[in-house]
């Protein structure tokens, strides 16, 4: 089983839509988590932090379930230029007794919006 | 200026050279990373650095080998280029902290004929 696993799509959905992705990890010691965005052929680049409570930055929700061992996004109102490959990240502890902590990427969400 | 930096960002070349991809970082991280990307495959981790001293495989390090020669400095060779090492490589940083994130270089595209 993959650490980090998430449905790689592709999610082809209409301008205006909402989408929602979710990511699944193994390791319940993981620390943190993040959401990045990588446009084709470019580098990835952090969309947002991923907190306990949930957070939202503008058009854009995460949340964490620790319980069930998930993370999401959700995307309101897509726009055009939300099309991309999204990432979760998710940094874990490589040991229980060790502060040496790993990241890792899941292999990403294709979205691709239509006008 | 970009913060994390690669050279060459395009290369090209023939099966058996000797490559070596360059990444230089302004963020004052200690942390640094070499990955490679795949269509479909996504991220895989080949060497990482935690500081000067400290070099680890990744899971995929056969055929590669790395550098730190400064703080700000992280080469990756590839001795003897084979052709499904075309890739794209990825440089990235980061600090040390549980809650730090990656941050990542533009990318070298690597093809090996």
């Amino acid at each position: 089983r993959k650490e980090v696993e998430q449905d790689p799509g592709p999610f082809n959905v209409p301008e205006g839509a909402t989408v929602a992705f979710n990511c699944t990890y193994s390791n319940s010691a993981s620390q943190s988590f993040f959401w990045y965005r990588q446009d084709c052929r470019k580098e990835p680049k952090l969309l947002m932090s991923v907190y306990s409570s949930g957070n939202e930055d503008g058009r854009f929700t995460a949340q964490l379930n620790r319980a069930s061992q998930y993370i999401s996004l959700l995307i309101r109102d897509s726009k055009l230029s939300d099309s991309a490959t999204y990432l979760c990240v998710v940094n874990m502890l490589s040991f229980p007794d060790s502060s040496a902590s790993k990241i890792i990427f899941g292999s990403g969400t294709r979205l691709s919006i239509r006008p | 200026d970009a913060d994390v930096t690669q050279t060459p960002r395009n290369r090209i070349t023939k099966t058996g050279k000797r490559i070596m991809l360059e990444c230089s970082q302004t963020k004052g991280h200690d942390r640094m990373y070499w990955y490679r990307q795949d269509p479909g495959l996504g991220l895989r981790l080949i060497y990482y650095s935690f500081d000067v001293k400290d070099i680890n495989k990744g899971e995929i390090s056969d055929g590669y080998s790395v550098s730190r020669q400064a703080q700000a400095k992280f080469s990756l060779s590839l001795e003897s280029a084979i052709p499904n090492q075309t890739a794209l490589y990825f440089c990235a940083t980061s600090g040390s902290g549980t809650t730090d994130t990656q941050y990542f270089g533009p990318g070298t595209r690597l093809t090996v004929l």
